[in-house]
């Protein structure tokens, strides 16, 4: 069975500080996909960043960009230069190669303080 | 990618009632889900709607309790039936087109309340 763990389930940061969100995995897959959502409070999920397991190079979007490392099943998200828009909760998901199911860790609550 | 509108995106049931909440993409899409979100908490599956043949549910959900329709590629409905207080949740569905991503989009949510 696949697992996510997020162990930080509340963060904050200064605004235009940069803040680091850990997340651990577990799989017996070879090959999967890793993403970052983002849930604020309207409810709607947001694709931040993916992830394909099979590539080295980190992923990065914007002030967005993780740390994925393979051997030791870790999948952390940094964010530069933090919004106040930013503030949500942020969900680190596992997806299958085939099938597409997604495994949800418990999420973390990152606030932006002015 | 694709816009996913849900409906209704709230509401109050009566408690041994049944809801039907209804997912529509604006394209096609390989697979459908449906989520169940409880309040402070993270996304779990309930099951994969599956066009043209019966749903593929998760554990600890079944078919009596959470019927799944998915008649064609762009819209699909989850039904929560004889609710009880343990019911109110958020309600989530979301498509996926098979792509090198592999990657799934949302629909906004119903938060349902069982009274």
């Amino acid at each position: 069975a696949q697992t996510v763990t997020q162990s930080q389930p509340e963060m904050s940061v200064q605004e235009a500080e940069t803040v680091t969100l850990s997340c651990t995995y577990d799989t017996s897959e070879s090959n999967y996909y890793l993403f970052w959502y983002k849930q604020p409070p309207s409810r709607q999920m947001i694709l931040v960043i993916r992830q394909e397991a099979y590539k080295q190079q980190n992923a990065t979007e914007n002030r967005f960009s993780v740390n994925f490392q393979k051997a030791a099943k870790s999948f952390s998200l940094k964010i530069s230069d933090s919004q106040l828009g930013d503030t949500a909760m942020y969900f680190c998901a596992l997806g299958e190669t085939s099938g597409s199911r997604l495994t949800f860790g418990e999420g973390t609550q990152l606030t932006v303080n002015p | 990618s694709a816009v996913i509108s849900q409906k209704p995106s709230r509401d109050i049931c009566q408690r041994g009632t049944s809801l039907t909440i209804q997912c529509q993409v604006d394209s096609q899409v390989t697979m459908m889900f449906w989520y169940r979100q409880q309040p402070g908490q993270s996304l779990t599956l309930i099951a994969t709607a599956n066009q043209g043949s019966e749903a593929t549910y998760e554990s600890g959900f079944v078919i009596d309790k959470f019927p799944i329709s998915r008649p064609n590629l762009t819209f699909s409905t989850l039904t929560v039936s004889n609710m009880s207080p343990e019911d109110s949740s958020i309600y989530l569905c979301s498509g996926d087109r098979i792509t090198s991503y592999n990657e799934q989009f949302f629909g906004p949510g119903t938060r349902l309340t069982v009274l």
